[in-house]
């Protein structure tokens, strides 16, 4: 069936450095979606993207879409401990119909 | 607060009894899906509705059930329940299927004893 791979799992950094996650779809993406569930909490939408290509911006925060619509990445510049919590990324493949395939997120840990 | 609510937040059970966890949607969304996410797993599809009719379904036991009211809230009913059930259990609705996001419930944590 259709997966969303992603990666790492697990990512522990000083405060300051760059982290980035990946995810990976061996089929075309209609379109991928980040969220964000911080440690107790519930997932929370963070940005979509549709365009082959395309890049947004959120403050620190840099989101990608590949060229052929099959990977995607997130990358925080200097992380804060603001930013602790899971990544998920979660792509849609059938157009309209098609329903959001979670990748399995990346728990990142930031030390003071 | 994402405008979904989930009830009840936290779910103490045994091994073969049945629960309902109930979902509200956000206002005007028509869209309701439920996942399940167990212990530092991702998040697995179950189910999906719109509008009262089942549109898709996913990763879900044939033990669990679910239905949209016509007030479009939805009921996911889990039987037989075994250990390997606990989980949070998250709703989220959306205003239809398609491109736009999924806003989030707070979640019910069941937890099979």
């Amino acid at each position: 069936g259709q997966q969303v791979m992603q990666i790492p799992q697990y990512q522990h950094v000083q405060e300051g450095e760059d982290f980035t996650t990946y995810c990976n779809s061996s089929t075309t993406l209609s379109n991928i979606q980040w969220y964000k569930q911080r440690p107790g909490g519930h997932p929370v939408f963070l940005i979509q993207l549709v365009k082959s290509g395309e890049v947004k911006k959120q403050k620190r925060l840099t989101f990608q879409f590949g060229e052929a619509k099959k990977n995607s990445s997130l990358h925080i510049t200097a992380t804060q401990t603001t930013d602790v919590g899971t990544y998920f990324c979660a792509g849609k493949y059938g157009g309209s119909q098609g329903n959001l395939i979670f990748g399995k997120g990346t728990k990142l840990s930031v030390k003071p | 607060d994402s405008g979904v609510t989930q009830t009840p937040k936290h779910l103490i059970t045994a091994t073969g009894q049945r629960v309902t966890l109930r979902c509200s949607p956000r206002s005007g969304d028509l869209s309701v899906y439920w996942y399940q996410q167990s212990l530092d797993q991702g998040l697995q599809f179950l189910i999906h509705y719109y509008n009262g009719e089942e549109r898709a379904k996913g990763n879900i036991l044939e033990r669990f059930s679910a239905q949209q009211f016509p007030d479009l809230h939805s009921e996911l009913n889990l039987s037989s329940l075994e250990l390997g059930d606990s989980a949070l259990y998250f709703c989220a609705s959306s205003v239809e299927p398609g491109l736009e996001t999924q806003y989030f419930g707070p979640g019910t944590r069941l937890l099979v004893l």
